[in-house]
């Protein structure tokens, strides 16, 4: 079965300033799915950067960006000139390729704070 | 267009009794997936419907039910409340069945007393 770990309970950042958020994943498939999910107080999941397996190059979004190791099994969310609004809990999820259902396995967050 | 809408946007029941969640997905999406996220704790998958079908089910008891209607909109049943079913309820909606992005509403938070 497939895990995903978030090592991170909270995090915090000055505004401005560049903090990367950690995330690992157990899996014995080769093609799959990764995602960064941001949940504000608002409750909404909203998608940050969807990542592809199968392609080498790392997927980025404006200020956000993925280091993805696949072979580590570590797929980190890098977010550059951070700000106030980027205040959330952030989710790392997985997704199989070519299952039945497109089914997330989300780990257990990272609430990241950013100051004034 | 709008995005995923939900309701209510809250409720409180007490053990035992029954409950109902909408979901309407976006306009054009023909798959629904519900989520329930406990407090601390990130979304577990529920049941994924695609096409008025049922293409998944998560660990969770018979007490739990679903269906999606004709228009893609979805109900999310559970029978026979219990204290550990107090929770954010999400429904996500995509295109499609697999592989797609999902769109998340800002879920139902449901309070059993």
């Amino acid at each position: 079965a497939q895990t995903v770990t978030q090592s991170q309970p909270e995090m915090s950042v000055q505004e401005a300033e560049t903090v990367t958020l950690s995330c690992t994943y157990d899996t014995s498939e080769s093609n799959y799915y990764l995602f960064w999910y941001k949940q504000p107080p608002s409750r909404q999941m909203i998608l940050v950067i969807r990542q592809e397996a199968y392609k080498q190059q790392n997927a980025t979004e404006n200020r956000f960006s993925v280091n993805f190791q696949k072979a580590a099994k570590s797929f980190s969310l890098k977010i550059s000139d951070s700000q106030l609004g980027d205040t959330a809990m952030y989710f790392c999820a997985f997704m199989n390729y070519g299952g039945a259902t497109n089914k997330l396995i989300f780990g257990t967050g990272t609430l990241l704070a950013v100051q004034p | 267009d709008a995005g995923v809408t939900q309701s209510p946007t809250h409720l409180i029941k007490t053990r035992g009794q029954h409950v109902t969640l909408r979901c309407s997905p976006i306009s054009g999406h023909k798959s629904v997936s519900w989520y329930q996220q406990v407090l601390g704790q990130g979304p577990q998958f529920i049941f994924q419907y695609y096409e008025k079908e049922e293409r998944g089910r998560g660990n969770f008891p018979d007490r739990f039910s679903a269906r999606q209607f004709p228009n893609y909109s979805s109900e999310l049943n559970v029978n026979a409340l219990l204290l550990g079913d107090s929770a954010l309820y999400l429904c996500a909606s995509s295109l499609f069945g697999v592989g797609e992005k999902l769109f998340f509403g800002s879920g139902t938070q449901l309070s059993v007393l």
